[in-house]
């Protein structure tokens, strides 16, 4: 069965730190992967989304993503974040067949010290 | 505005009641989906409809029904509640079932306690 793994379940940094969100998705075959954050109170809003070319995506507020195929990783980062960016960050996988529905892993929850 | 909107926000429910929780999207997609978040679990699919007037198991269905009896609409109902179900359920919608460049749209959610 398909499923993503999100490693840290919490993370703590201070403002100006660099972050790095890991995700490991299980499925052999071609995948589409996104980066979800849900802000506190709040629905999940795209982050950003990898599914063809340049393996390094780029997505909204300084945001990036990594798709390393040999390692089955979509790695989030942030070379310096801010208060505004405490959140749930979800990673999530489509397959490009079968059962094409999103597939979330667990989250993880970022808090930004100021 | 475009989007989805979900009733009601929140909710306490009795243990055996019947609940039903609304969706409805105005952005004309064809594939609508229900999320239960649970903390440490994530967001699990609980079922989904490609297209109106059909429905499908997600991955945690049990002692849930859906219909989609049009494009807009998409209610989730819980038969008999009970306090496991207590969870904050999203709905979410996309143009097309595995249009895998869009991803999902998500409304505000519903935040159900079953006591």
């Amino acid at each position: 069965a398909q499923s993503v793994s999100q490693h840290n379940h919490h993370v703590i940094l201070s403002e100006a730190a660099s972050l790095e969100l890991g995700c490991n998705y299980s499925y052999g075959g071609t995948v589409n992967l996104f980066w979800y954050v849900q802000y506190p109170g709040q629905h999940l809003q795209l982050l950003l989304k990898y599914f063809s070319g340049d393996p390094l995506v780029k997505g909204i507020k300084g945001f990036e993503a990594e798709f390393i195929k040999s390692k089955f990783s979509f790695n989030l980062r942030k070379p310096s974040v801010q208060w505004s960016d405490t959140a749930e960050y979800f990673c999530a996988v489509m397959k490009n067949t079968g059962f094409q529905k999103l597939v979330f892993g667990t989250g993880t929850r970022l808090l930004v010290s100021p | 505005i475009a989007g989805i909107t979900q009733a009601p926000t929140s909710q306490i429910l009795a243990a055996g009641r019947r609940m039903t929780l609304r969706c409805t999207q105005d952005m004309r997609h064809n594939a609508m989906y229900w999320y239960r978040q649970d903390l440490g679990l994530g967001l699990r699919l609980i079922h989904y409809s490609n297209t109106a007037g059909t429905t499908g198991k997600g991955e945690v269905p049990d002692g849930y029904s859906v219909s989609r009896a049009n494009t807009d609409d998409f209610p989730l109902t819980l038969a008999s509640a009970v306090p496991s179900q207590t969870s904050v359920y999203f709905c979410a919608s996309s143009p097309e079932p595995g249009l895998f460049n869009y991803g999902y749209t998500f409304g505000s959610g519903t935040r159900l306690t079953v006591v």
